[in-house]
């Protein structure tokens, strides 16, 4: 079974609109953290926003917000007024802090953005 | 301050050689991972460094191997290179213990004709 899955090959958003990308996932730990990272076409990986499994309130990180909701295993990106330059490859991560995993990462959403 | 470095940033090696991959993690991080991305797929992971130990390891033949020195800086080394091999290779940092952040290089693009 997969540990991270993102359903949502690709989307489409205009400039200034708010758009979230999908993420569920799959754990048997107690303890575990929850990431986001975005891939522009230079191959770079730029880190996001971070939730842990113990941790309340949603992680916020300027215009990205993760809706972290722990009974469904979900973990979405909120992307809050997008620009043009948001236009990347997205990734939803986990790490079982419980079974001492690296970071396992789902296959990735493309954001397209227009003007 | 520094962030993750790889170097080289491409490589271009032919089927059956060696090829070796370097990383320095963010001062402070003694973790590192690596991670093979193959054109249009998502980040595999190879292995995870702490402490200059190895301490997972993906699925993936004996072939891909690696260490960690005493600086915290890796190497990554795949022999007998396949075809197959040809992907981007990210290494990334952390902090041992947090996992919090883990920080990406650029990425090693290596192809094998």
């Amino acid at each position: 079974a997969q540990k991270i899955t993102q359903t949502q090959p690709g989307m489409f958003v205009q400039e200034k609109e708010a758009v979230t990308l999908d993420c569920t996932y799959d754990t048997s730990d107690q303890s575990y953290g929850l990431f986001w990272y975005k891939q522009p076409s230079s191959g770079e990986m730029i880190f996001l926003i971070y939730q842990g499994s113990y941790d309340e309130q949603n992680a916020t990180e300027g215009r990205y917000s993760l809706n972290f909701q722990k009974a469904r295993k979900s973990a979405n990106l909120v992307i809050s007024a997008s620009q043009l330059g948001d236009s990347a490859m997205y990734f939803c991560a986990m790490r079982e802090v419980q079974a001492g995993t690296a970071l396992i990462f789902g296959k990735g959403t493309t954001l397209s953005v227009s003007s | 301050e520094a962030g993750v470095t790889q170097s080289p940033t491409h490589l271009i090696k032919t089927r059956g050689q060696q090829a070796t991959l370097r990383c320095s993690p963010i001062s402070g991080h003694t973790s590192v991972y690596w991670y093979q991305q193959a054109l249009g797929l998502g980040l595999q992971f190879l292995l995870w460094y702490d402490e200059g130990e190895e301490r997972n390891r993906g699925n993936f033949p004996p072939r891909f191997s690696g260490r960690q020195f005493p600086n915290y800086s890796s190497e990554l080394n795949v022999n007998a290179l396949e075809l197959e091999d040809s992907a981007l290779y990210l290494c990334a940092s952390s902090l041992a213990g947090t996992g919090i952040e883990a920080f990406f290089g650029q990425g090693t693009r290596l192809t094998v004709v």
